[in-house]
């Protein structure tokens, strides 16, 4: 059974940078493509990127500027960085597993969701 | 982006009767393949999303066949035969076709 779980702090100030870590147990990292999706308190979803191993990337416009997205296969984990934070990018973090390669984006396995408050 | 339209925004249902929820696309979610790309979330209080339909009409692992996707095009629906307590949540619907994939408002089902 396929299982992810983020990490990370649950507290950034504003203009630093969140980092989280998804660790993908039950499957391996090099095997799907990986997503980030946050959720504001109380509201609907926001698709933040993709990773494929090291080989492909891809981010949401809205967010690209300030996003990057690594593998670390040694680890069995992928990660997300978010720069220049705002009380905006307050929500809950999720890690989601795509059903299967491109075309097309399924998440059918997800963590559990990690909330990141940006706040001095 | 695709914008993606969900109607009703609340939808109390009475155990045992079937629920439908419509989802509109701003442009076609057909793909050269002949597929559509259109999946439904469930999230039930406190959880994380959890996927129901994907390409349409297909029940992901584990759902229930009370649970049926159908649509094409621009125009989606997901319908639940006999809902049941467990059903309550928000259901999204998500464009799958193109990045960056987008959500519905999402339909919050509850238990009359």
């Amino acid at each position: 059974q396929v299982q992810l779980q983020e990490s990370g702090p649950g507290l950034v100030k504003p203009s630093e940078t969140l980092s989280l870590t998804c660790t993908v147990s039950g499957g391996s990292v090099t095997s799907h493509y990986w997503s980030w999706i946050r959720q504001p308190p109380g509201k609907g979803l926001e698709w933040i990127g993709y990773i494929y191993y090291s080989v492909s990337s891809n981010y949401n416009p809205s967010l690209k500027r300030r996003v990057t997205m690594s593998v670390d296969t040694s680890r069995n984990q992928f990660s997300l960085n978010l720069s220049s934070v705002t009380a905006a990018d307050t929500a809950v973090y999720y890690c989601a597993r795509h059903l299967r390669a491109m075309p097309g984006i399924d998440f059918d396995y997800w963590g559990q969701g990690a909330l990141v408050t940006v706040s001095s | 982006d695709i914008v993606m339209t969900q109607s009703p925004l609340s939808l109390p249902v009475t155990p045992g009767e079937p629920a439908s929820i419509s989802c509109r696309s701003s442009q076609s979610l057909l793909y050269s393949n002949g597929y559509t790309y259109l999946d439904w979330y469930l999230q039930k209080p406190g959880h994380s999303p959890q996927l129901l339909i994907y390409l349409g009409s297909n029940r992901a692992s584990g759902v229930p066949d009370r649970f049926s996707g159908n649509g094409s095009g621009t125009y989606f629906t997901l319908k639940i035969s006999r809902v049941e307590a467990e059903d309550v949540g928000v259901y999204y619907c998500m464009q799958a076709l193109q990045t960056p994939p987008t959500f519905g408002q999402g339909t919050r089902l509850e238990i009359k």
